[in-house]
Formats: C-alpha cells, sequence, structure tokens
C-alpha cells in the first residue's frame, strides 16, 4: 500500500493552462524527489528538496516549479503547458540518511495538446 | 560523482528459465545498492538493497544481487522467472554520505516469453 501519494494520476489539457502536479506523503520523510519519465525509459531527477524551504533543480533541465512549505507535500507546477511537457511524471520521497531507499509514487501521466 | 550502467537495455527469456540482469557502478566514494522493479503504469518499487555484510542479498519475488567490489558490480538474479516478471528493472546507487543524489541506470526490461 503506497505511503506517497500523486494526483491527478492521468491528465489531459491544453496548451498554456497552469498546471499543478500534487505530491504528498504520510512517511515524515525529509528528502522528496520529482521525476520525469518518458514510457519505459529512464528517470530524469528534476526537482528535490532536503526539508522544508529547500528545493534544488535536479540533473535535467525543466521549466517547471516546486514548492516545499510542509515536510509531507511537495507539488510541481508548470505555469504554461507545452505539448513538450508530455511526460510521466513520478514523485518519490526517502529518509535522511543514505542507506534509505526511495519510495515512490505511481505517477501522473501528463498529455498536454 | 557516480554513474550506473546498466548493460542490457532489454532481456528476453523464457517462463522457468533463469535471469541474470547486470548492473556496474563507478563511485570515488562508497555507496548503498539498490534494485528496483517498474510495473506498467506504476512507480518502482524496491526489490532488494545492500548496504553492508554478507554480498549475497535476497529480495521479494525470489529475486537476488551479489555485490562484488572488486568488480563494482551488482548484478540481479532469479534461478525461474515468471510471467508475472515481465517488468522493468532499474538498478541505483546512493553514496554512504546522507546529503548526496542517488543515481539511477538507465532500467532494463525484462520481458518474460510463454
Amino acid at each position: 500500500e503506497a505511503d506517497i501519494y500523486q494526483t491527478p494520476r492521468y491528465l489531459v489539457i491544453g496548451t498554456g493552462k497552469k498546471i499543478t502536479l500534487e505530491c504528498s506523503q504520510t512517511m515524515g520523510h525529509d528528502k522528496m524527489y520529482w521525476y520525469q519519465q518518458d514510457p519505459g525509459m529512464e528517470l530524469h531527477l528534476i526537482h528535490y528538496s532536503y526539508g522544508v524551504n529547500s528545493t534544488e533543480k535536479g540533473d535535467l533541465s525543466s521549466e517547471s516549479t516546486v514548492s516545499r512549505i510542509r515536510t509531507e507535500h511537495f507539488p510541481l507546477t508548470l505555469e504554461s503547458a507545452r505539448p513538450s511537457h508530455t511526460s510521466q511524471y513520478l514523485c518519490a520521497s526517502s529518509g535522511s540518511v543514505g542507506d534509505q531507499p526511495q519510495h515512490f509514487g505511481d505517477g501522473t501521466r501528463l498529455s498536454i495538446l | 560523482a557516480q554513474s550506473v550502467t546498466q548493460l542490457d537495455s532489454q532481456v528476453p527469456v523464457f517462463e522457468e528459465a533463469p535471469v541474470e540482469l547486470r548492473c556496474n557502478y563507478s563511485s570515488s566514494v562508497s555507496v548503498y545498492l539498490f534494485w528496483y522493479v517498474q510495473y506498467p503504469n506504476q512507480g518502482l518499487q524496491l526489490l532488494l538493497k545492500y548496504l553492508s555484510g554478507s554480498t549475497l542479498v535476497k529480495g521479494i519475488n525470489g529475486f537476488e544481487a551479489e555485490f562484488n567490489k572488486s568488480q563494482t558490480s551488482f548484478h540481479l538474479r532469479k534461478p525461474s522467472v515468471h510471467i508475472s516478471d515481465t517488468a522493468e528493472y532499474f538498478c541505483a546507487v546512493n553514496p554512504s554520505g546522507g546529503y548526496q543524489k542517488v543515481t539511477f541506470g538507465t532500467g532494463t526490461k525484462l520481458q518474460v516469453i510463454p
């Protein structure tokens, strides 16, 4: 049973719209991550956070932004969606110590028309 | 910095046959090693992890992996695969220092043929 939740699971929306993808975890983890993954392809880290009010850009450049106002919540926002943003977005969290695995949500599959 | 190489992008195997999915890594510091599985339309799930101690680690669903420090490898094995093992498998390394990012491999698609 998932302890990390992503909504919506699927979203089809037109170009130019503002989108927020929600991610919440109930494990009290300090670290949270956003990955972009095209179907059947590798993961690309686009944002991460090591705690409240901490956000960093990942390895893959992204036009999205994130916020971390509460430990359990790590939303990702696209101010103006474009077809190039069509992808799957995975949220994950982990404990502070390096031996802790990441826990993943089921993802949001985003399609921009 | 560290890197992870999964040498095979796709591995087809017949049902009930053994399988090995290969993972090699490089790192200038000590690392923790993980294997994750991703089923279609889902996130990743932890299969197993190596932190220290015995180099052979057992995970869920009958999978096991062996850490080889001299070869910097962490290959995943299962003696007899089932159709339900069809999925994508990701190897990952995490530096032992707490505030460094995990690095994932590019994934290996395991296709089990009936």
